[in-house]
């Protein structure tokens, strides 16, 4: 079973900065938190991960909360090829990916 | 380089047809997984390899499915006699551990058993 909530769907504005939460309250300390996402007919591709420090790269920042249970990934500038299913998943090195139903974000114009 | 690459892209067949896809993974990953997605059940891990030997097949459905990793470039699934209900998208993807955060998947290969 996923071990993360995410809300069903979302919609953001072209060029407004996109804010998909993610509730993960049984999270273990050797478990990371893992975003990907999966545009339309293509396979999941890799976001940025995280144990407790906030982080960033090209694509993205994640935010995830002090105690743990919960994160932010942020698209700051979104674009209508941001549109796509979003996967926050919860991992310990060594585990599988366990892909929930995760988030459709809808970027308009 | 050139990625996860899968084939077929889409296969069409009858109920009770053998069906056979390829993944090629990416050079140097030693990791590799075989991934089924539906309407219904999501993402679904079914095997993964790990240096070209099954370590967990847990998610394979039943033994109509089968996996085989002959050399490290090389993966098939198959699926013999084919049923509607296995009609999904099937999707490779490998790492360079097992232990590594980037899954690097192909496009999928659409199957659609009549």
């Amino acid at each position: 079973d996923a071990k993360t909530t995410q809300p069903t769907s979302m919609d953001c504005a072209e060029g407004r900065a996109a804010n998909l939460p993610c509730n993960h309250s049984t999270i273990s300390g050797n478990e990371y938190v893992y975003w990907y996402r999966q545009i339309h007919s293509q396979g999941p591709q890799y976001i940025i991960h995280g144990l407790k420090n906030n982080e960033t790269n090209e694509m993205a920042s994640l935010i995830i909360t002090e105690d743990r249970k919960s994160s932010t990934l942020i698209l700051p500038h979104a674009t209508l090829r941001d549109t796509a299913v979003y996967y926050c998943i919860v991992r310990a090195y060594g585990q599988n990916f366990v892909f929930g139903p995760g988030t459709r974000l809808s970027v308009l114009p | 380089d050139a990625g996860v690459i899968q084939s077929p892209r889409h296969e069409v067949t009858e109920m009770g047809q053998e069906v056979t896809l390829r993944c090629k993974p990416i050079s140097g990953h030693n990791s590799l997984f075989w991934y089924r997605q539906t309407m219904m059940r999501g993402l679904e891990l079914l095997i993964y390899f790990n240096n070209n030997v099954p370590i967990d097949d847990s998610g394979m459905p039943e033994d109509r499915f089968s996996a085989k990793m002959p050399n490290a470039s090389f993966s098939t699934l198959k699926i013999q006699p084919s049923e509607p209900r296995d009609s999904a998208v099937y999707f490779c993807a490998s790492s360079l551990t097992r232990d590594r955060e980037e899954l690097f998947f192909g496009e999928g290969s659409r199957l659609t058993v009549l």
